[in-house]
């Protein structure tokens, strides 16, 4: 079946620390999302690409960085700048507006 | 720039009830318009979608109508059930320009028994 998958589904980070959320699809889409989840904020775009070796800051890039070295793989590492970094991250691919979305890692700093 | 905004929660209701969530939308251009639900620590799915104006999109009991002349794209169901508990979201998409995704905050509706 094709999809997306993130992985972990739960990460805990110390203060201070690089970490790094991994997303793979499967569906052969050109562009790939991530987003920030707060309570009562919605979904707010971090970074996105569209094709590979090329991406683009999202509204709150900050504290973030992407690659995207293959077609299939779109990891973001929240970085020791990220002030905030406690949240739910969402992955996304599309093909156009025909979007599919994972399942999401919860980003807890401990 | 391209903004949603949508109906506040959190929404309670008793089963059976009839479900409205109001979305509002601001764009340049021509967008599709789309309503997801996020069930708990999951990700997000597709309920339906609307890509010209005066389009209903519909699915497992809910609609929504493409308004242009008032910008909404309300979402409304019938009759609730539990497990229709979920996060809704309203969202646009530029078509022909580079199909990005913006959400409003999203609305937490919980239907009792």
């Amino acid at each position: 079946d094709g999809g997306i998958t993130q992985s972990p589904k739960y990460l805990f980070r110390k203060e201070g620390q690089n970490v790094t959320l991994s997303c793979e699809q499967n569906l052969n889409h050109d562009a790939m999302y991530w987003y920030r989840q707060d309570p009562g904020q919605g979904l707010r775009l971090i970074y996105y690409s569209q094709i590979v070796n090329d991406f683009q800051k999202g509204d709150i890039a900050e504290g973030y960085s992407v690659s995207r070295e293959k077609k299939e793989s779109f990891p973001l590492t929240v970085t020791s700048a990220q002030k905030n970094p406690t949240a739910f991250y969402l992955c996304a691919s599309s093909y156009r507006d025909g979007y599919t979305f994972g399942s999401g890692t919860r980003l807890t700093v401990v | 720039g391209n903004s949603v905004t949508q109906m506040e929660g959190p929404v309670t209701l008793s089963e059976e009830a009839f479900l409205t969530i109001n979305c509002t939308y601001t764009a340049t251009g021509y967008p599709s318009l789309f309503w997801y639900v996020q069930y708990p620590g999951e990700g997000l799915q597709l309920l339906l979608k609307a890509t010209k104006a005066d389009d209903k999109g519909s699915n497992k009991g809910f609609e929504a109508t493409y308004r242009k002349e008032t910008t909404s794209f309300h979402l409304e169901k019938g009759s609730v059930q539990v497990s229709d508990s979920a996060v809704y979201f309203c969202a646009l998409s530029d078509q022909g320009y580079d199909y990005k995704l913006s959400f409003g905050a999203g609305t937490t509706v919980t239907v009792r028994a």
